[in-house]
């Protein structure tokens, strides 16, 4: 594995279904982040986890969890989907948290049916 | 309220320059970013400013002015693959990215 890896890379799910979106860094980065990209709109954080062990909400937590039991997996599940969460949805990392550059993953690209 | 903007969409000629504009409202300020994101593809990091004044880059060149919440990213020698969208983040006092919905540069040959 080279830098952040995201799985899957697409996904249609039906509504009220439980999903898991799983991301994985090597790059043994502190922090780690989930945005999601619609179009017209920036990117908006989700939740973000500054220290495995410690999570945060974003500007969009509704409808989502996160957990960090250690530095290089930050999955994000989605408890029981809606329409409203298809998306493109990117996981990055940076080295600390503060003002380091974030790198991004792949993205997955969900749709709820 | 937190708000960035920028153009939805420019177009420039290969060869020639082009010069995206950004303007930002954030609580609190520690630092401006530019992204390149490829259609379909991750964004990917080109530039950050928490100065005033012009970083070069290569062909690349971003520049800040804090007093006026503004920073424009200049792209010279455009080439065909540079047709892309260009982010525009602001940080905030929390150290989180507000982002801009993103300029889509188109080339023209």
């Amino acid at each position: 594995i080279a830098g952040i890896t995201q799985a899957p890379t697409s996904q249609i799910l039906a509504a009220g279904r439980r999903m898991t979106l799983r991301c994985t860094q090597d790059m043994r980065h502190n922090a780690m982040y989930w945005y999601r990209q619609d179009l017209g709109l920036g990117l908006r954080l989700i939740h973000y986890s500054n220290t495995a062990g410690t999570t945060g909400k974003g500007e969009v937590p509704d409808g989502y969890s996160v957990s960090r039991a250690n530095t290089d997996d930050f999955p994000l599940t989605l408890a029981s989907a809606v329409p409203s969460q298809t998306s493109v949805y990117f996981c990055a990392s940076s080295q600390q948290g503060s003002s380091d550059t974030q790198y991004f993953g792949p993205g997955t690209r969900l749709t709820v049916l | 309220g937190q708000n960035i903007d920028q153009p939805t969409e420019m177009t420039a000629t290969e060869g020639a320059i082009v010069q995206i504009n950004c303007t930002y409202q954030t609580s609190g300020f520690n630092g401006l970013f530019w992204y390149q994101q490829h259609a379909g593809e991750a964004p990917t990091f080109l530039s950050y400013n928490v100065l005033d004044g012009l970083e070069e880059k290569g062909r690349f060149s971003s520049f800040l002015s804090r007093s006026k919440g503004y920073s424009y990213l200049l792209l010279k020698e455009l080439q065909m693959k540079d047709s892309a969208s260009y982010l525009c983040a602001s940080m905030d006092s929390n150290y989180q990215l507000i982002w801009g919905a993103g300029t889509k540069l188109i080339i023209k040959p």
